[in-house]
């Protein structure tokens, strides 16, 4: 059973098109996040979910738009893709907020988008 | 200064060998640390979290170093499945914020 699945596993698309990743976690955890992972392997937060709710939301462009219809979900919408949104999309979660020393991040196999 | 800096390597290592690498950490009001792992074209998996007082887990030691702002992973009598990319994780309460290191890539040799 994988903890934290995440669909497509690839992708390639075109340039302009609107595409969705989604996420799904059974553990029971709280709190979801969308991490992204450029070439350079920059492993950088976009989002975080509490309980649906969003708690961070990090310099991302609008183009980006995450949705949470619950807990245990949390997709990525992307509107008018570029180039420069090629890279690996880690779904992720944690039983609560990161906040104290047994807080693991389990990660999903995430998703490689490749825009041309 | 950056948030959470790592030395990128790699670091080609012969197995048996030990190996250490740190990371620094710029916010003094961090609170949590963490080591994750993180193979080729996989996910990355928590390795290990990094206590005060310094914690082992086996061939793994990981030390924290509040006044000069780093943490350190030791790895004693590697083995060719150590062979990855090891990222520093740094955590401040303040906004939830979560910061990865852009992570050290070790090989060990045969």
């Amino acid at each position: 059973d994988t903890a934290v699945s995440q669909t497509p596993k690839y992708l390639v698309t075109q340039m302009g098109n609107d595409k969705s990743i989604k996420c799904e976690q059974n553990l029971g955890h709280d709190t979801m996040y969308w991490y992204k992972q450029d070439s350079k392997k920059f492993l950088k937060i976009m989002f975080s979910y509490n309980n649906k709710e969003l708690i961070i939301n990090e310099t991302v462009p609008n183009r980006f738009s995450p949705k949470s219809p619950d807990k245990a979900h949390l997709n990525l919408h992307i509107n008018s893709l570029e180039l420069g949104d090629s890279a690996v999309y880690f779904c992720a979660s944690s039983q609560d907020r990161f906040d104290s020393s047994g807080n693991t991040i389990y990660f999903g196999e995430g998703s490689w988008l490749t825009v041309v | 200064r950056k948030e959470v800096e790592q030395d990128p390597g790699p670091f080609n290592v012969p197995e048996g060998a030990t190996v250490a690498f740190n990371c620094t950490y710029s916010n003094s009001a961090s609170q949590s640390f963490f080591w994750y792992r993180q193979d080729c074209r996989k996910e990355p998996k928590l390795l290990m979290s990094v206590y005060s007082s310094g914690n082992e887990d086996g061939r793994f030691t990981a030390q924290l170093n509040r006044a000069s702002q780093y943490i350190s992973l030791l790895i004693r009598d590697s083995k060719l499945s150590d062979s990855a990319t090891y990222l520093c994780v740094v955590n401040w309460n303040r906004d939830d914020k979560i910061i990865f290191g852009k992570g050290t890539r070790l090989h060990i040799l045969p």
